[in-house]
């Protein structure tokens, strides 16, 4: 499965759109991106996932650019309630034998008053 | 609904003591299932992982083992903890396009 980097951390102000970067230029042709989140001493949630069309749905929406090396998650109105750890893992949605996730350090996204 | 159980969710246990946690799983059949951990401070990482009854796959050498007796029912397991056993262990299963995951389990080892 293709690497991720993203940021350490991010702050966003509540109400306000949180934009969330994550590259993979290594990402291959069968891989999707999928986005996590983390809230502490709970297990990560499953937000959005997308191949190359960017993707909505009541979470939040996934923007992948046309290389297909980068995207970004948004939050469109953050609330404090979305103040977690966010995960961007690449891997084949259907894998042939193990559809196993690598996590990677993930970005912790702080929403403020 | 497809749930995942874990328990116990959490757990204190002293240095070289035994250890079981349990997950299972409701509303599928046949289910990929995964061990993560997840140690303070640190990101998520794969232990093992099972495409079926008596299949297991380990990620990483430790001193955990895991074993799945039946369908939806995935253990991990330690003969003798060791202070770095302590984390978060999280159990996981395939869903039809991504992975879903458990409330998960402290484990402190003392």
């Amino acid at each position: 499965d293709a690497k991720t980097t993203q940021p350490t951390s991010m702050d966003c102000a509540e109400g306000r759109a949180a934009n969330l970067p994550c590259n993979h230029s290594t990402i291959s042709g069968n891989e999707y991106v999928y986005w996590y989140r983390q809230i502490h001493s709970q297990g990560p949630q499953y937000i959005i996932h997308g191949l190359k069309n960017n993707e909505t749905n009541e979470m939040a929406s996934l923007i992948i650019t046309e290389d297909r090396k980068s995207s970004t998650l948004i939050l469109p109105h953050a609330t404090l309630r979305d103040t977690a750890v966010y995960y961007c893992i690449v891997r084949v949605a259907r894998s042939s034998n193990t559809g196993k996730l690598i996590f990677g350090q993930g970005t912790t996204l702080q929403v403020k008053p | 609904s497809q749930t995942i159980h874990q328990w116990p969710a959490t757990l204190v246990q002293p240095v070289g003591s035994p250890l079981s946690l349990e997950c299972t799983v409701e509303g599928t059949s046949n289910p990929n299932l995964y061990w993560y951990r997840q140690a303070a401070g640190r990101g998520l990482q794969l232990l093992f992982y099972s495409v079926g009854i008596g299949q297991i796959s380990s990620e990483v050498p430790q001193n955990l083992s895991a074993s799945r007796p039946q369908d939806r029912q995935f253990i991990l397991s330690s003969k003798k903890l060791l202070l770095s056993d302590s984390g978060f262990y999280l159990c996981a299963r395939q869903g039809v396009d991504t992975i879903y995951f458990g409330e998960g389990s402290w484990l402190t080892v003392v």
